[in-house]
């Protein structure tokens, strides 16, 4: 088995902040996927990739910077956060092609004063 | 029901009760899959159904899928408290790039 390891688990930030939020995987997946949870609203794609280097935009991508520099790992950040935001951003990885098993870390909650 | 961007919808029963969800979805998809996510974890697969079946089983879980109505249930059999939490549906619409998910149904299961 594997593991999806998220860091931090909780980040609190002020608003126009830069951050940044980790992710590593040990199942050797080649793609990876953020999405972003908001109560009431499911989950939603903010980027993916399908391979080391490699970046691809979903649909909620703006405000958002990816970055895939290893195979395990993949980053995230929050180019300017916005006031009064909350949200639980969601790491995954799969075996290539999209009807294979998401496997999910335990989230990242973010706080914004 | 759970549909795109419609809100979340909430079910409180009793143990031993039997439950039904159910997810629409808006284009054709090769796969729908059922994520159940307990709190403050992450979403874990809990089955599949492939467009080529019209039903599956695993344990007391039973999903089936109609696609000529683009729609998925996934129905709990007995339930326990153990299965309070959040069930998505997840399609590969939307040309495949990834899977797109429903807005979840919240399940609350007393003992």
């Amino acid at each position: 088995g594997g593991i999806i390891t998220q860091t931090p688990k909780f980040l609190i930030g002020q608003e126009g902040q830069k951050l940044t939020l980790k992710c590593q995987q040990n199942f050797n997946h080649d793609t990876m996927y953020w999405y972003r949870q908001d109560s009431g609203k499911g989950l939603r794609l903010i980027y993916y990739s399908i391979t080391e280097n490699d970046l691809q935009k979903g649909d909620l991508s703006e405000g958002y910077d990816a970055s895939r520099e290893k195979k395990s790992s993949f980053s995230l950040t929050v180019t300017s956060a916005q006031k009064n935001e909350m949200a639980v951003f969601l790491c995954a990885s799969s075996i290539p092609g999209n009807t294979g098993q998401l496997y999910f870390g335990e989230g990242s909650k973010l706080t914004v004063l | 029901s759970q549909w795109g961007e419609e809100n979340l919808q909430a079910l409180s029963i009793q143990e031993g009760e039997d439950v039904t969800m159910n997810c629409s979805y808006k284009t054709y998809t090769t796969v729908v899959q059922w994520y159940r996510q307990k709190s403050g974890k992450g979403p874990a697969l809990i089955i599949l159904i492939r467009s080529n079946e019209r039903e599956k089983r695993s344990g007391r879980l039973r999903a089936t899928l109609d696609t000529s109505s683009q729609s998925s249930s996934l129905s709990i059999t007995g339930t326990l408290a153990t299965d309070t939490a959040v069930y998505f549906c997840a399609t590969d619409s939307q040309g495949g790039r990834a899977l797109i998910f429903g807005t979840g149904t919240t399940v609350s299961v007393s003992p």
